[in-house]
């Protein structure tokens, strides 16, 4: 089975910095890779697909990267709206694997 | 626009099947683009794939971790599916989240619902 290791667990930052989190595989994947924010009480909400395809109406702020087995979620000024845990997820048919999470905190 | 909203009792016993529907609105249940999904969130915990169907080819997929004991089924004439897990224990307590999954966007979650809790008693 592939594992999906999400770093760190973890985050803090202020308001304006530039965010990275970064999800691993444990086996190359090619691009089946996409990124999810949920915040407390909700249902996750899909950002990135494809590894770096934006989902309509996700802030241009977000972005993603990478291929194989690193791949990465920045945000390039972190707003209020983006104090959430963010989640990393695998699709191979037919089976769907998150990573374990971000939790992306206010220093 | 497509509205996914679960349903069923929030408290189950301990050995007994956690029966959960969701239902779908705005939307075809039948469009050949889409799996359908389950998942759960443990209170303060991840997110687990439980298992999928696709309607269009009356497939369905478990996560093998609980293939023993997930049944996903649908009725179109409801616009619904369906999730039953038998014989739960306190390890499955959880949020349970009905999604879309796209083919579109690379099988990727682009809808959900709002989730259910479910407490498991014993």
């Amino acid at each position: 089975d592939i594992q999906m290791t999400q770093s760190p667990s973890t985050l803090s930052a202020s308001v304006g910095d530039r965010v990275t989190i970064t999800c691993r595989a444990s086996q190359r994947i090619s691009d089946w890779l996409a990124w999810y924010q949920q915040k407390p009480g909700k249902a996750p909400n899909l950002l990135i697909y494809k590894a770096s395809t934006l989902e309509t109406g996700v802030p241009s702020r977000f972005s993603g990267s990478g291929s194989g087995t690193e791949f990465t979620l920045t945000i390039s000024s972190l707003q209020p709206d983006d104090f959430a845990t963010y989640y990393c997820q695998h699709y191979n048919p037919y089976s769907w694997t998150f990573g374990q999470g971000t939790k992306v905190e206010i220093k | 626009q497509l509205q996914l909203q679960e349903s069923g009792p929030g408290l189950v016993k301990s050995s007994e099947t956690l029966s959960l529907t969701c239902i779908v609105s705005g939307g075809s249940i039948t469009n050949s683009n889409y799996y359908w999904g389950w998942f759960r969130q443990p209170p303060g915990k991840g997110l687990e794939w439980v298992g999928s169907m696709y309607y269009y080819s009356g497939s369905t997929y478990y996560n093998p971790s609980l293939k023993s004991r997930v049944t996903i089924s649908v009725d179109t004439s409801k616009s619904q599916f369906s999730l039953r897990l038998q014989s739960v224990t306190a390890a499955d307590a959880a949020i349970y989240y009905c999604a879309r999954v796209s083919g579109d966007y690379y099988y990727a979650m682009d809808v959900w619902g709002q989730g259910t809790a479910v407490t498991v008693s014993s």
